[in-house]
């Protein structure tokens, strides 16, 4: 069964910084990875999805990476913003017939960025 | 290109009552899947239909049931409401192609159960 896991929980940082948000995952046969924001009370918007085949995938200031064999993503943003506020989930799905539209999310991790 | 939409945005039902919830995928996609959000529990998956059929199911028991139409829109229904289903309710569309199935989120159903 995979579990998805999200550290930390809460992060605040002032603004223009760097940061880095984790994401591990137990069942290292998945088909894709999907990083995710969702602002307060709303749906979820789409940020990346990296392929079971590929390490890294980079918009504008977001880069996430994969390890498979350890189990692990990481999201980082670069020169944080006031605007990136808001919580950051991490999902995957698995490897096989009919698993591919079956996302197993983290419990997220929630970022106030300070101006 | 439209996104997905989710009718209707809010609601307030009975304990004992059913309920029915709507939505309608990105154009050419095939694939629909609702989620359940709730604060204790998080994101769960709920099912997900393609091409009319449910390909896979989550852990919610059988009051938890979905249907999918030709022209891919899907409706999910809850029957029997209970206290604890009270959630927000969230429906996502894709298209797999080439290893990628990345999933489109509308922007949920607010169930609140009273």
């Amino acid at each position: 069964k995979q579990e998805v896991t999200q550290i930390p929980a809460a992060l605040s940082v002032p603004e223009g910084e760097n940061l880095v948000l984790n994401c591990s995952f137990t069942d290292s046969a998945i088909y894709n990875l999907q990083w995710f924001r969702q602002d307060p009370g709303k749906g979820l918007t789409s940020l990346l999805l990296i392929q079971s085949s590929q390490r890294e995938q980079t918009s504008g200031r977001l880069n996430a990476s994969l390890d498979k064999s350890s189990g692990r993503s990481t999201l980082y943003i670069a020169a944080s913003q006031p605007g990136d506020s808001a919580t950051y989930l991490c999902a995957t799905s698995l490897a096989g017939s009919g698993n591919t539209g079956k996302l197993i999310f983290g419990q997220g991790t929630t970022l106030q960025v300070k101006p | 290109k439209a996104g997905v939409t989710q009718t209707p945005r809010y609601l307030i039902k009975t304990r004992g009552q059913q309920v029915t919830l709507s939505c309608s995928p990105i154009s050419g996609h095939r694939s629909v899947s609702w989620y359940q959000q709730t604060p204790g529990q998080g994101l769960q998956f709920l099912f997900e239909y393609f091409s009319e059929t449910q390909r896979n199911k989550g852990n919610f028991p059988g009051r938890f049931s979905g249907r999918q139409f030709s022209n891919s829109r899907s409706e999910m229904n809850v029957s029997t409401l209970e206290l604890g289903d009270s959630a927000l309710y969230l429906c996502a569309s894709s298209r797999q192609t080439g290893g990628r199935n990345e999933q489109y989120f509308g922007p949920g159903t607010r169930l609140t159960v009273t």
